[in-house]
């Protein structure tokens, strides 16, 4: 069975730029949060996404937002890109209220 | 600010000793509790739940949960060179959408 997959694993992109990440869940999961990991710290939640609906939003700036689509895929975007969002960004599935899996995670440096 | 803590270590145990991983947690809502295991450059692996108090014995692991004293702790008995990673504690919170990450604690085993 296919685990959570994310994609790009790696990006590279300049300040004030954009980017889209995306995550697929494991088959049968509905739910999908995203965390942010930067080095030495343990991941920080992101948002959290049920049906296509946000069900749950961390400290982050509006500059972040996500949508889950009618496959229970999501992305995540973030603009105006700072040299502080370079981290390592984790995608999760779970069913409601329970364990959730990782993806791969994408890295993102911000030059 | 709900939060986490844990000691950052690192704990240091030879081959075959038990390694004991402590967490305190602010979030008195908390109904369930993860613990993930973190290699260098890798995404969070699941290791254990544990939703009730007591223990939960899983292999090597055994994971404790005291929610009136709003602790967990991780045992890894036998420990290998290849338990050797980042534990991080992780409660949902109060409703159920969020993990709070600690920082982890960074466990080195010896051969």
């Amino acid at each position: 069975d296919a685990g959570v997959t994310q994609s790009p694993t790696h990006l590279i992109k300049t300040r004030g730029q954009h980017v889209t990440l995306r995550c697929s869940p494991i088959s049968g999961h509905k739910s999908v949060s995203w965390y942010q990991q930067v080095l030495g710290q343990g991941p920080q939640f992101i948002f959290q996404y049920y049906e296509k609906e946000e069900r749950g939003r961390g400290n982050f700036p509006d500059r972040f937002s996500a949508r889950q689509f009618p496959n229970y895929s999501s992305e995540l975007n973030v603009n105006a890109l700072l040299l502080g969002d370079s981290a390592l960004y984790l995608c999760a599935s779970s069913l409601v209220g329970s364990e959730a899996f990782f993806g791969q995670g994408t890295r993102l440096t911000v030059v | 600010q709900k939060e986490v803590e844990q000691n950052s270590g690192p704990l240091s145990v030879p081959e075959g000793a038990i390694a004991s991983l402590n967490c305190t947690y602010s979030d008195r809502g908390s109904q369930s509790f993860f613990w993930y295991r973190q290699y260098s450059g890798k995404s969070p692996e699941l290791i254990m739940s544990i939703y009730s108090n007591g223990d939960k014995e899983d292999g090597r692991f055994t994971a404790q949960l005291n929610k009136a004293s709003q602790y967990v702790s991780l045992l890894i008995r036998d420990s290998q060179p290849s338990d050797s990673a980042t534990y991080l504690c992780a409660p949902f919170n109060q409703a159920g959408t969020a993990l709070i990450f600690g920082k982890g604690t960074t466990l080195s085993v010896s051969s």
